[in-house]
C-alpha cells in the first residue's frame, strides 16, 4: 500500500525568501505525484503532478518539483516565496495500476513572516 | 463551468443520529472520490468511484459510513449513528478519470455533539 510523509509539520520561511517542502513516499511501482495547496477559506488546489517523463515539473503560481525515485522524494520548491503562499501544502501518491485511491500526507503549513 | 458543488456546508448533529452529505461532481466527470479532514489532519481516503466499477471502498472507516453514486453523477455520503469522532470536514473531488487532476468542493463541516 502506498504512503506519504511530510516531515515538517510547519515552516516558517521569509518573504522573497526561497522555500522547499518535504516529501516522502512509498509505492511499489512508479507512482503518480501530487502537490496541492490549501489556502484559509478555500478549497485544495492542485499546484502540480508527475506521472513520468521529466522528474522536474513546473506548477503553477511558480511552484515546481522533482521526482526523485532513488530517494523516494517529490519534494516542492519556490525560489521567492511572496506573503499570499501562506497556506497548507499536501503532497499525495496516486495508485496508477488500476483504481485510483489517492493517499494524502498529513500536510505541511506554510507560515511567511514579512 | 461549475465546479464541484457540496451540501450541506456545515451540519450539526446529535449523536445516534444518520446524516447524509451530497457531492455534486462537475458534468462529464467520472471519477469521484470522498475524503474526510480531521481538525489538523491531512486528507483521509473514504471511497473513490470510477465509471461503472465497483467503488473502491477501502478508506470507509467503519461500516457506519457508506455511499453511493447514482447515473454515474450525484453522490451520497451516509453516516449512521453518528460518534464525535466523526466530526470532520468530508471532502469530495471529481476528475475527468484515473490519473487526472481532481478538482476539489468546498466540502461539508460536520459537527457531531
Amino acid at each position: 500500500a502506498q504512503s506519504v510523509t511530510q516531515p515538517d509539520i510547519h515552516i516558517t520561511v521569509s518573504e522573497g525568501a526561497s522555500l522547499e517542502l518535504r516529501c516522502n513516499y512509498s509505492y511499489g511501482a512508479t507512482p503518480y505525484l501530487f502537490w496541492y495547496v490549501q489556502s484559509p477559506g478555500q478549497g485544495l488546489q492542485l499546484l502540480l503532478k508527475y506521472f513520468s517523463g521529466d522528474t522536474l515539473v513546473q506548477g503553477i503560481k511558480g511552484f515546481e518539483a522533482e521526482f526523485k525515485r532513488s530517494q523516494s522524494s517529490f519534494n516542492l520548491r519556490k525560489p521567492s516565496v511572496h506573503w499570499s503562499d501562506a497556506a497548507e501544502y499536501f503532497c499525495a501518491v496516486g495508485d496508477g495500476t488500476g483504481g485510483f485511491k489517492t493517499i494524502f500526507g498529513a500536510g505541511t503549513r506554510l507560515f511567511v513572516k514579512a | 463551468g461549475a465546479g464541484v458543488s457540496q451540501s450541506p456546508s456545515n451540519k450539526v448533529t446529535e449523536k445516534g443520529k444518520d446524516v447524509e452529505l451530497r457531492c455534486d461532481p462537475i458534468s462529464g466527470h467520472t471519477a469521484l472520490y470522498w475524503y474526510r479532514q480531521s481538525l489538523g489532519q491531512g486528507l483521509e481516503f473514504l471511497i473513490y468511484f470510477q465509471g461503472n466499477s465497483a467503488p473502491d471502498k477501502s478508506g470507509l472507516p467503519s461500516d457506519r459510513f457508506s455511499a453511493e453514486r447514482t447515473g454515474g453523477s450525484v453522490s451520497t455520503l451516509t453516516i449512521q449513528r453518528t460518534q464525535q469522532e466523526d466530526s470532520a470536514v468530508y471532502l469530495c473531488a471529481s476528475s475527468l478519470g484515473n490519473g487526472e487532476t481532481q478538482y476539489f468542493g468546498p466540502g461539508t463541516r460536520l459537527l457531531v455533539l
